[in-house]
């Protein structure tokens, strides 16, 4: 079946340390996409990729990077400059290199908090 | 004016019951709209796109209404499995970058048996 695959589902982090989020389309999709989704509010985009080799911050990137080598994978790193990271972490993508009249398409996501 | 308003409901409604949702955007420059539903703890998914003259998919209809800048949602004859946050999403304008979508906060409905 196509889809998105994000792992893990749930993720603890340590002060101070990084922690990577996986996320894995088979879609043949161009873009992809991070969102953060806290608590009764509505998603935020934090980094974006139309194709491989290349993405853009998005309205939250501080504390965040990532990497797109390959046009299956866009896996997210939380720094420790994050800090305030516990929230559902959603991963998306879409056709047509993420022009804005294609609906993107979500991962199950990845909850995060810190111990 | 915030980008993409909503309310956020609860909307309690019996089942078998009509009820609208009303979604209003700041950008007269977005040229495209979706309607996506969210389960609580889960992925937002994809219910519909709006288009210019409207759509229905069997008792969902969305209409658009670009000269008040804003869209809307009706579900006919609701059933206990639409409970659910429904999510507004407008795109951002083209000539600022056309890979933006920007989600509203959601409205939350609950069907009641």
């Amino acid at each position: 079946d196509g889809g998105i695959t994000q792992s893990p589902k749930y993720l603890f982090r340590k002060e101070g340390q990084n922690v990577t989020l996986s996320c894995e389309q088979n879609l043949n999709h161009d873009a992809m996409y991070w969102y953060r989704q806290d608590p009764g509010q509505g998603l935020r985009l934090i980094y974006y990729s139309q194709i491989v080799n290349d993405f853009q911050k998005g309205d939250i990137a501080e504390g965040y990077s990532v990497s797109r080598e390959k046009k299956e994978s866009f896996p997210l790193t939380v720094t420790s400059a994050q800090k305030n990271p516990t929230a559902f972490y959603l991963c998306a993508s879409s056709n047509g290199q993420g022009r804005s009249n294609q609906p993107q398409h979500f991962g199950d996501g990845t909850r995060l908090s810190i111990l | 004016r915030k980008e993409v308003e909503q309310d956020p409901g609860p909307f309690n409604v019996p089942e078998g019951a009509t009820v609208a949702f009303n979604c209003t955007y700041s950008n007269s420059a977005s040229q495209s709209f979706f309607w996506y539903r969210q389960d609580c703890r889960k992925e937002p998914k994809l219910l519909m796109s709006v288009y210019s003259s409207g759509n229905e998919d069997g008792r969902f209809t969305a209409q658009l209404n670009r000269a008040s800048q804003y869209i809307s949602l009706l579900i006919r004859d609701s059933k206990l499995s639409d409970s659910a946050t429904y999510l507004c999403v407008v795109s951002a304008d083209p000539g600022a970058g056309s890979y933006q979508l920007t989600f509203g906060k959601g409205t939350k409905l609950s069907v009641i048996p």
